[in-house]
């Protein structure tokens, strides 16, 4: 199976901080990254899908880059709403997997 | 608008087995696969499977192989995931996704609301 491992697993930040979170795939993924956001007691809900495209909805301060092994989702002014658990996951492979999770916790 | 319903949770013993069902409404039930994603306690999110409701194709996680068996009613739109030989570490809550496909990618959109499953002696 692909291992997604996301850096860090926890960071404390401020509102209108930029936020960045990083997911590296055990191998090659191309463009087949998705990024979910979670908050407690809830379903995650999808921000981006194919590393880079955003659902049609999402705030636009979201963004993610990336391809082949290494991915960033990026938050460039953090707002109150985005307190969560962040996970990337991988569709290149028929056996989809999810990193760790990155909690996204008030300074 | 698409939903995906839930049955309710569950409290079982070790080594008995469980069912949890998903039922799709707002859209045509076959055109879309579903996956099955779990969430222990403070845990992160874990992929078990997916199965296609066109022609019941599945694919299970290594993890799972031979102790997770999931299928799909048409005539009911509703999914459904059976896991057996119930262990405590098993104790998650159990999440439905409704996959899409905006192609070549494919990502879980529509999530049930979940169902907690609690194995405990």
């Amino acid at each position: 199976d692909i291992q997604m491992t996301q850096s860090p697993s926890s960071l404390s930040a401020s509102v209108g901080d930029r936020v960045t979170i990083t997911c590296r795939a055990s191998q090659t993924i191309s463009t087949y990254l998705n990024w979910y956001q979670q908050k407690p007691g809830k379903a995650p809900n999808l921000l981006i899908y194919g590393a880079s495209s955003l659902l049609s909805g999402v705030p636009s301060r979201f963004s993610g880059s990336g391809s082949g092994t290494d991915f960033t989702l990026t938050i460039s002014s953090l707002q109150p709403e985005d307190f969560a658990t962040y996970y990337c996951q991988q569709s290149y492979s028929d056996t989809r997997t999810f990193g760790q999770g990155t909690n996204v916790e008030v300074k | 608008q698409v939903q995906l319903v839930q049955s309710g949770g569950e409290v079982k013993k070790p080594g008995a087995s469980v069912t949890v069902s998903c039922k799709a409404s707002g859209y045509t039930f076959t055109n879309y696969g579903f996956s099955w994603v779990r969430q222990a306690p403070g845990q992160g999110l874990e992929w078990m499977g997916w199965i296609s409701p066109y022609n019941g194709n599945t694919r299970y996680a290594q993890k799972f192989q031979g102790r997770v068996t999931m299928t799909t009613d048409t005539s009911t739109t509703t999914a459904y995931m059976e896991v057996r030989s119930l262990r405590s570490d098993d104790t998650a809550v159990y999440y439905c996704v409704g996959e899409r496909e905006v192609t070549p990618y494919v990502y879980f959109h529509h999530w049930g609301q979940g169902t907690l499953v609690t194995v405990s002696s």
